[in-house]
């Protein structure tokens, strides 16, 4: 158990529909990374919080878009769905974002996009 | 433009052998690599890293090379262990300026079974 939570594990809904993915960090980490992995590939990097700011941003489309809050637990909002968008879609967190700490993931969130 | 490759989708090890699994990349700025281990429905634990400024890193049954000219990581597990079947990811991370951040590029992974 890395002490990442996410809910819910699997969410089925249909194109066009918008969703929200929920991130609990490790106690004590600042830092939540969001993460999509499609089949078959690698995780493709969405973006970063740091301690509420948004520190950096990666492959995510402009229908996406995330929040930390001042607990530290993350959202992850995912607008007008699209088939592609089917994933597992994982969250991590870390101490802080300027070391090369490693990254703790959660067990992730399978969307299922019909 | 894939700056991590893991070109075996799948290795079959048999237990007690060596496993060596494969990572190239083509960003030269990449300092820092890292494996990770995903088991079905769990999210990725990190397994060991290597800085760029080392060509080998040691932790039990895991060791992890780096050959920087050749752009080119490996991890071998000695000996392999049923446990160790999982889906392994090579991970990189460039350093960006003093006040850094950094975002880990990910291959897309290597399945090892490990056959009894």
């Amino acid at each position: 158990d890395s002490g990442v939570t996410q809910t819910p594990k699997h969410l089925i809904t249909a194109t066009g529909q918008r969703v929200t993915l929920r991130c609990s960090p490790r106690s004590g980490d600042l830092s939540v990374y969001w993460y999509q992995q499609s089949l078959d590939q690698g995780l493709q990097f969405l973006i970063q919080y740091y301690n509420g700011e948004e520190r950096a941003k990666g492959n995510i489309l402009e229908r996406f878009s995330a929040q930390q809050f001042p607990d530290l637990h993350s959202e992850l909002n995912l607008s007008s769905l699209e088939l592609g968008d089917s994933a597992l879609y994982f969250c991590a967190s870390s101490v802080e974002p300027r070391t090369y700490n490693e990254q703790f993931f959660g067990p992730g969130t399978r969307l299922t996009v019909l | 433009d894939q700056q991590v490759k893991q070109n075996s989708p799948s290795l079959s090890v048999q237990e007690g052998r060596i496993s060596i699994l494969n990572c190239d990349y083509t960003n030269s700025m990449f300092d820092y690599f890292l494996w990770y281990k995903k088991y079905p429905a769990e999210g990725p634990t990190f397994l060991i890293s290597i800085s760029s400024i080392k060509d080998k890193n040691e932790d039990g049954r895991f060791t992890v090379f780096l050959n920087k000219s050749a752009k080119h990581l490996s991890l071998h597990i000695v000996p392999s262990q049923p446990g160790d079947s999982a889906v392994y990811f090579c991970a990189a991370s460039a350093r960006r300026g003093l006040d850094s951040n950094y975002q880990l590029i990910w291959g897309a992974g290597t399945k090892l079974i490990i056959k009894p």
